[in-house]
């Protein structure tokens, strides 16, 4: 599994983009990128996942560059109910999902 | 998707004793997989629960110590045994719908376990 690196932790106002990126260097070939989003005393939630270039849902985009060595998770006009912990996974389709320490976002008023 | 319950939501124990959790998916699965989360720490997977099958264990865990069983395609039980103050932690399971990638699973809301 490609180990990934993402900050500890970010503060946002509500309204305002948050956009977390995750370094994953040793990314393999057949990886994908994958993110998940956690709120206090609930399981994680899958939030997008992509192999490359952009994705975009009604949650969240995933931005990617050609290199894939990171990836950039894009939160429009974010809202409290966005404060959470955001977890960068890179694999390939194995079972283990190595959540790594994630970013705890906080969204204040 | 799938919609995961999780019986109990919570418990306080003593230690020595042993706690079933329960896992109910509202829709027939083939993989469910039961996790691990210390305070304030990321998911550890636990093990592998495939119906007609025994559970495969990840490393460092251990069917003695979490007993698991899966009776049928909706249902999981983990059960911690012979529990001391360092198994507090939340407790969740998790499934892989048919089709797509492992590595898009649901999981359940969790049961978080105080050991005394």
């Amino acid at each position: 599994l490609a180990k990934t690196t993402q900050p500890i932790s970010m503060d946002s106002y509500e309204g305002q983009e948050v956009n977390i990126t995750c370094s994953h260097n040793n990314i393999a070939t057949n990886d994908y990128i994958t993110w998940y989003q956690q709120f206090p005393s609930q399981g994680p939630r899958f939030i997008i996942q992509g192999y490359k270039t952009k994705v975009t849902n009604e949650v969240a985009s995933l931005f990617i560059p050609a290199d894939r060595k990171s990836s950039t998770l894009s939160l429009p006009r974010v809202s409290l109910s966005d404060t959470a912990v955001y977890y960068c996974l890179v694999g390939d389709s194995g079972y283990a999902l190595n959540f790594g320490k994630g970013t705890s976002l906080l969204v204040t008023p | 998707s799938a919609v995961i319950s999780q019986k109990p939501s919570r418990d306080i124990c003593q230690r020595g004793t042993s706690l079933t959790i329960q896992c109910q998916v509202d829709s027939q699965v083939t993989m469910m997989f039961w996790y691990r989360q210390q305070p304030g720490q990321s998911l550890t997977l636990i093990a592998t629960a495939n119906q007609g099958s025994e559970a495969t264990y990840e490393s460092g865990f251990v069917i003695d110590k979490f007993p698991i069983s899966r009776p049928n395609l909706t249902f999981s039980t983990l059960t911690v045994s012979n529990m001391s103050p360092e198994d507090s932690s939340i407790y969740l399971c998790s499934v892989h719908p048919a089709g797509g990638r492992t590595d898009t699973q649901y999981f359940g809301p969790g049961t978080r376990l105080t050991v005394l």
